[in-house]
């Protein structure tokens, strides 16, 4: 069992290009969440959906859009990197029901220069 | 609206010495609380959670944390520190499904925890 599984691990990107992170969750959860975590600053959720073709802004959506065409999957983009964008990014997913925890993948570390 | 104060950004401590990790939220309903511990260069693990059963919250590891709504604390405790246990620890607060605002996870700033031989 996967659980979170985040691609790429690592990439380095230069200013004003464009790529996209891919979730994958095989637990067939409703929720799924994009985070980016900065020092000092814990992680600040980006965007998030609660279900297939549903998707929501979170507390920092600037500079970046996400698709769920598919419950397992979760893709955050980035259509022209910035500097600012240097940062780790974590995905996770939660059942509907009760308030329970998330599962968080291994994280990308992302790199614009 | 929901809110975690992590109170001490770094924490040093002695190995076999107590640990204590100090978080404070806020939230308009009856919360679920988390604590999330992350290795260097590594994802996020479940430590422990509170869902509204028992106040007192054992986790993995030998660490346990006791809800408090009078304090609305959530402070996360170990009787004896391993070197193992050196980490970054993120107290999560997640307010009730229903509401609306169960859909979100809001993370404090994050606890460093140094443990000294």
């Amino acid at each position: 069992n996967a659980g979170v599984t985040q691609t790429p691990k690592f990439r380095v990107l230069k200013t004003g290009q464009s790529m996209t992170l891919l979730c994958a969750q095989d637990m067939n959860h409703e929720y799924m969440y994009w985070y980016r975590q900065d020092p000092g600053m814990g992680l600040r959720l980006i965007h998030y959906s609660v279900g297939e073709g549903t998707t929501a802004k979170g507390e920092v959506p600037d500079g970046y859009n996400v698709s769920r065409l598919k419950k397992q999957n979760f893709l955050l983009g980035l259509e022209s990197a910035a500097p600012s964008q240097t940062s780790v990014y974590f995905c996770a997913s939660r059942y509907l029901q009760g308030n329970t925890e998330a599962f968080f993948g291994q994280g990308t570390r992302l790199t614009v220069v | 609206a929901q809110s975690v104060t992590q109170l001490d950004s770094h924490v040093s401590v002695s190995e076999g010495t107590p640990v204590l990790l100090r978080c404070n939220y806020s939230s308009s309903y009856s919360p679920s609380l988390f604590w999330y511990v992350q290795h260097p260069n590594k994802g996020l693990q479940l430590l422990l959670k509170y869902t509204s059963a028992a106040t007192l919250v054992k986790g993995i590891n030998g660490f346990e944390a006791e809800f408090k709504k009078s304090e609305t604390s959530f402070h996360l405790t170990k009787p004896s520190a391993h070197m193992s246990d050196a980490a970054e620890y993120f107290c999560v607060v997640s307010a009730p499904i229903l509401t609306g605002g169960g859909n979100k996870l809001t993370f404090g700033t994050g606890t460093q925890l140094k443990v000294e031989l």
